[in-house]
């Protein structure tokens, strides 16, 4: 049973540039939420969709937007790269009315130059 | 808003021997869930243990219990009987509402060195 999916596992862009990271979730799962993870941080939450609607957002600008599909797969797309945004970026999913244990993808490691 | 703070950024340990790692917590909701997650070097973070603020025991899962007190708005992981897999970045976070049901908020984590 496959887990969470990311691609790519690792992406380097050049400032201003945009960036689409793609997640499929776990089998079964159907919200899927975005994180990013700087170096020797924890994760900081950025959105999660649920039926295709982002549901809830973090402390994130409008550079950061996202997509869900009806298949459950989701995108994080990332206009006008900075260098702060360099990071791990972590998918997670879950069944919405299911246990309570998110799953984590290996995430994408982006780095802006 | 809610809050976790790991204060020890890296802890070392013994195989075989036993580790607590610490997390307290801050949050104004009535009901919310307290997780942990390792995070290896390959970065995908790992579910361990789960604790529910209504819960009456503490959890435990294998080798892992959560020494939950909420008086005190602590949840410290306790790893048994230590492995040198166990070495790895260490994550408590907390939700909402005592799912996962919305966003985790995790603290800053700490390293787990394990000594042969």
């Amino acid at each position: 049973d496959a887990g969470v999916t990311q691609s790519p596992t690792h992406l380097i862009k050049t400032r201003g540039q945009q960036v689409t990271l793609r997640c499929s979730p776990k089998s079964g799962h159907d919200t899927v939420s975005w994180y990013q993870q700087a170096l020797g941080q924890g994760p900081q939450f950025i959105f999660q969709y649920y039926e295709e609607e982002e549901r809830q957002r973090g402390n994130f600008p409008d550079r950061f937007s996202g997509h869900q599909y009806p298949n459950y797969s989701s995108e994080l797309n990332v206009n006008a790269l900075l260098l702060g945004d360099s990071a791990l970026y972590l998918c997670a999913s879950r069944v919405l009315t299911g246990n309570y244990g998110y799953t984590f993808g290996s995430g994408t490691r982006l780095t802006v130059v | 808003a809610q809050k976790i703070t790991q204060t020890q950024p890296g802890m070392f340990v013994q195989e075989k021997e036993a580790v607590t790692l610490d997390c307290t917590y801050d949050t104004s909701d009535p009901s919310y869930g307290l997780f942990w997650y390792k995070q290896p070097s390959s970065g995908e973070m790992i579910f361990l243990i789960y604790q529910g603020s209504y819960d009456q025991q503490n959890a435990t899962e294998g080798r892992y219990s959560l020494n939950f007190q909420k008086a005190r708005k602590s949840a410290n992981l306790v790893i048994s009987a230590s492995q040198l897999g166990d070495s790895a970045m260490y994550f408590c976070a907390m939700s909402r509402g005592g799912t996962s049901y919305g966003k985790l908020t995790f603290g800053q984590g700490t390293i787990l060195t394990v000594h042969p």
